[in-house]
């Protein structure tokens, strides 16, 4: 079982639909993070929140706005996308060091939303 | 940028033949690397992973991966595959130089086990 849930799992939207990705975490972590999965592309790192701050933007179309209210909560809110969007979005969350301090623990992954744009 | 390259992306064995899935990296500083594995239907979970120490590491399920830090390479094996072993599998970097992970993923393999 994992600790890591996201809601919806799957979600059909048209291009001039507004929506958002929900991700939970809860395993105290401090970190949490956005994949895209496309077919034959490897997992692209989208965004990662540190302390609730957001750290890295992985060049992402602004269509993307990630929110991170909390440490346990991490959205994705999703407007005017493209057919090229489609894809599977994954959540993860992991304990980061702090202040740059190096830590090996792992990442833990969502089952992921299956986005499909119309 | 980094990267990281898996050679096969499919590959099918019968049960009871080894395994051996290669995996290559480009940074030049220090990493972690990791072993990520997706069973049909469901999430990504952690095969093994290589920090630091012995570049031998051994993982879950009868699993093993070697770094070799001159060939930049750090492949998996297993001696005798199962049908159970049918799955996904993701090599992915992490270049140490920041506190949270910034996994760098190759596309994956992957590998169906037939009975």
């Amino acid at each position: 079982e994992t600790g890591v849930t996201q809601t919806p799992r799957h979600l059909v939207m048209g291009m001039t639909n507004k929506k958002s990705l929900k991700c939970e975490q809860h395993l105290g972590h401090n970190a949490m993070y956005w994949y895209k999965q496309s077919a034959k592309k490897p997992l692209e790192l989208m965004f990662v929140y540190s302390l609730e701050e957001r750290v890295e933007n992985n060049s992402v179309p602004s269509r993307f706005s990630p929110e991170c209210p909390n440490s346990s909560h991490l959205f994705l809110h999703l407007h005017t996308l493209q057919p090229e969007d489609s894809a599977l979005y994954l959540c993860a969350s992991s304990q980061a060091g702090l202040a740059g301090g190096r830590t090996d623990n792992e990442q833990f992954f969502g089952p992921g939303t299956r986005l499909t744009v119309l | 940028a980094q990267s990281v390259s898996q050679h096969n992306h499919h590959v099918i064995l019968s049960e009871a033949a080894s395994l051996e899935l290669g995996c290559n990296y480009s940074y030049g500083g220090t990493v972690n690397l990791f072993w990520y594995v997706q069973y049909p239907g469901q999430h990504l979970q952690l095969l093994l992973k290589y920090f630091s120490g012995d570049p031998l590491v051994k993982g879950i399920k009868g699993f093993e991966a070697e770094f070799i830090k001159s060939k930049f390479s750090f492949n998996l094996r297993k001696p005798s595959v199962q049908w159970s072993d049918t799955a996904e599998y993701f090599c992915a970097v992490n270049p140490m130089n920041t506190g949270f992970q910034k996994l760098v993923f190759g596309t994956g393999t992957r590998l169906l086990v037939s009975p």
